[in-house]
């Protein structure tokens, strides 16, 4: 399969404060999202980014395919933005189209 | 607009019991994907379905079977469960050749 490694594994902050989050696979992608696990466990959809930059409010993520990595800038961060934030991926090979391999995840929490 | 829906959210089983996990798509999604999420775990992929046939097999053991209904919902069908079962089971799905998965709300499965 697919290495996904995301750092840091675990980030406190200050509410105001901004923040990058990095996800490093270690293949070609089809696919990449970003998603949002709030406390109560649900998987919220941030981003599909295979390539490019996307913005969605205080939200931006930047992908750069031909050098395996992708980055979700968070901008004055707020008390809701804490939760897990996950990269995932989706192998360009064969059969295994369409299955996403996720990183371990972002443990993000922020204080007011 | 209309999200995935999954039902049961909770489910509290015994050793040895059965439990089914059924997963209803966004409207006009033709694929349907499994995974299962242990205790500070990422989600881990189980199968997938393609207009209602198997499309991809991940780590899912023999006492789990799924399928997809000509509505195109989803059944996740789990026998002799263990304690390790014990899990958020999501439910995802996407579009034809469209790669972004969107996510349901999961189902929380305890096996006590």
């Amino acid at each position: 399969g697919i290495q996904v490694e995301q750092s840091p594994p675990d980030l406190i902050l200050q509410e105001g404060a901004n923040s990058t989050l990095r996800c490093n696979f270690s293949d070609s992608v089809n696919n990449l999202q970003w998603f949002h696990q709030n406390p109560w466990g649900q998987l919220i959809n941030l981003f599909y980014i295979p390539s490019g930059t996307k913005q969605n409010g205080r939200l931006s993520a930047t992908t750069v395919a031909t050098e395996r990595y992708s980055l979700l800038y968070i901008s004055s961060s707020q008390t809701t933005d804490s939760g897990v934030y996950f990269c995932a991926v989706e192998l360009n090979r064969g059969s295994t189209l369409g299955r996403l391999y996720f990183g371990r995840g972002t443990q993000l929490t922020v204080w007011p | 607009a209309a999200g995935v829906i999954q039902s049961p959210r909770h489910l509290i089983k015994e050793k040895r019991e059965t439990a089914t996990l059924k997963c209803y798509p966004i409207p006009r999604h033709d694929t349907v994907y499994w995974y299962q999420q242990g205790p500070g775990q990422d989600p881990q992929f189980l199968i997938s379905f393609y207009e209602k046939m198997q499309s991809d097999k991940g780590s899912i053991p023999d006492r789990f079977s799924a399928q997809q209904f000509s509505d195109y919902h989803s059944e996740l069908n789990m026998s002799s469960l263990e304690l390790g079962d014990s899990a958020l089971y999501f439910c995802a799905s996407s579009r034809g050749g469209a790669r972004e998965q969107y996510f349901g709300p999961g189902t929380r499965l305890t096996v006590t």
